[in-house]
């Protein structure tokens, strides 16, 4: 069964370096999301992205993130200057239609120090 | 805006047992879906349920479903014949239609006690 895969599952950063988290949805899925989750807090929406383009971002995804769809496979997340507090579980969910089911990768733990 | 809340932070049950987990959401829309994800100490979030708000039947997924009261806005998850593997720490999550995002509730952390 085709599934979401998130590279690396974990990364140790150093606070104001620039960290690139990297995804690869469900081939046939058109809509890609990042979410993430602080430890022992709810999982939080960042951003979505079809066509190319964000169609939509929370308050979290502030000037220092970015998303990027650079071929037809990996779907990226940038951080650019990285902070104590990005550090959480970042998600990234892929799906076919506005209507169907979110599909979750296995996420990428980011620590920074 | 939308809110979901999970009351019960832990449950715990016997190994082939039942278990109901809660879930209440507020929304004003009429249109929705809403979700049940299991996420295992691996960390990963693997979607157990769904459900439409167009839909008045429950709906059901081996040993999982749902008990879903739109007009109470209530939409609790069944395990009948609870695994060990059935551990795990679930959200319910709830999506207006045509929307992109998800909005999650805090969590149960379910444990089964062999």
């Amino acid at each position: 069964e085709p599934e979401v895969t998130q590279t690396p599952s974990h990364q140790v950063t150093q606070m104001g370096q620039e960290v690139i988290l990297r995804c690869v949805p469900i081939s046939n899925h058109l809509y890609f999301y990042w979410y993430r989750q602080i430890l022992g807090q709810k999982v939080e929406f960042l951003v979505s992205f079809y066509n190319n383009e964000i169609s939509e971002k929370s308050e979290i995804f502030d000037d220092q993130f970015s998303v990027e769809r650079p071929d037809g496979s990996n779907f990226t997340l940038k951080i650019r200057s990285t902070k104590l507090e990005d550090s959480a579980m970042y998600f990234c969910a892929s799906r076919m239609t506005e209507t169907e089911t979110q599909y979750f990768g296995p996420g990428t733990r980011l620590l920074v120090l | 805006a939308q809110t979901v809340t999970q009351s019960q932070p832990e449950m715990s049950v016997q190994e082939a047992e039942t278990v109901t987990l809660s879930c209440t959401y507020d929304t004003s829309e009429s249109d929705y879906y809403l979700f049940w994800y299991k996420q295992p100490p691996s960390r990963q979030m693997i979607l157990v349920i769904r459900q439409e708000a167009y839909k008045q039947q429950n709906a059901t997924e081996n040993r999982f479903s749902v008990n879903f009261q739109k007009a109470a806005k209530s939409f609790s998850l069944k395990i009948s014949d609870s695994q060990l593997g059935d551990a795990a720490m679930y959200f319910c999550a709830y999506s207006e239609a045509g929307a992109n995002n998800l909005f999650f509730g805090t969590g149960t952390r379910l444990t089964v006690i062999p």
